[in-house]
């Protein structure tokens, strides 16, 4: 399977604990993205990469969320002392678009995504 | 800062047409994109638009007026697998890579 896959698919954790996921995009995808989406709405955005450069991060992510792309291939978001708020399903995707491409569309690939509970 | 509305839940029955709108405010625009996501899956990509007028891909159909921060999903021919939730989404911010989606818009196909 090419997809984008994540893992794990499930984690369930304390609050105040540290969880780690990671994101494996398509093999020739430069744009890699991380999403939280809860029940009844849609992916909110929480980072973007093109190949290892971070080049956003929302403003309504705190602190405790850290993501990478050490190789601009494979991702992990991080988040730190976990809070009942935090309970989502974390979506990657990944894209491949040319950097001045501005009329392309940038068409995304979701992965299946991790869903997370903090207890 | 950037917003979406789309209405939450539309129904319509099978063979039907149906119109889903989307209204945005952004700044840095760059186009606009709908996807699909069915109960339990991941979305996933149905068109996208950079410039004005319809973009026509099968039985669906989308159209932007930039003018009016405003476009649409036309689904046509409507089938019971098409009961899903669309969200439309927004392309822009600093490099214009990023991406904002609206809350989603469920429909109902009945038979």
């Amino acid at each position: 399977d090419t997809g984008v896959s994540q893992d794990p698919r499930h984690k369930i954790t304390k609050r105040g604990q540290n969880v780690t996921f990671r994101c494996d995009p398509i093999s020739e995808h430069n744009r890699l993205y991380w999403y939280r989406q809860t029940l009844g709405q849609g992916p909110e955005f929480l980072t973007y990469f093109q190949n290892e450069a971070q080049l956003e991060k929302s403003r309504l992510l705190s602190d405790r969320f850290s993501a990478e792309r050490p190789k601009g291939s494979f991702s992990t978001l991080e988040i730190q002392r976990t809070e009942q708020g935090d309970s989502a399903m974390y979506l990657c995707a990944s894209s491949l678009v040319a950097i001045r491409g501005r009329n392309q569309s940038n068409e995304q690939f979701f992965g299946p995504g991790t869903r997370l509970t903090v207890l | 800062g950037q917003s979406l509305e789309q209405p939450s839940e539309v129904t319509a029955v099978e063979g039907a047409i149906v119109q889903i709108n989307c209204t945005y405010q952004t700044s840095g625009f760059y186009g606009l994109s709908w996807y699909q996501q069915h109960d339990g899956g991941a979305p996933t990509f149905l068109s996208y638009n950079a410039l004005d007028g319809l973009e026509e891909t099968g039985r669906f159909s989308s159209f932007l007026s930039r003018s009016d921060s405003y476009g649409y999903l036309l689904l046509q021919e409507l089938q019971m697998k098409d009961s899903a939730s669309y969200f439309c989404a927004v392309r822009g911010g600093t490099g214009g890579f990023k991406t904002i989606f609206g809350a989603g818009t469920r429909l109902f196909v009945k038979a």
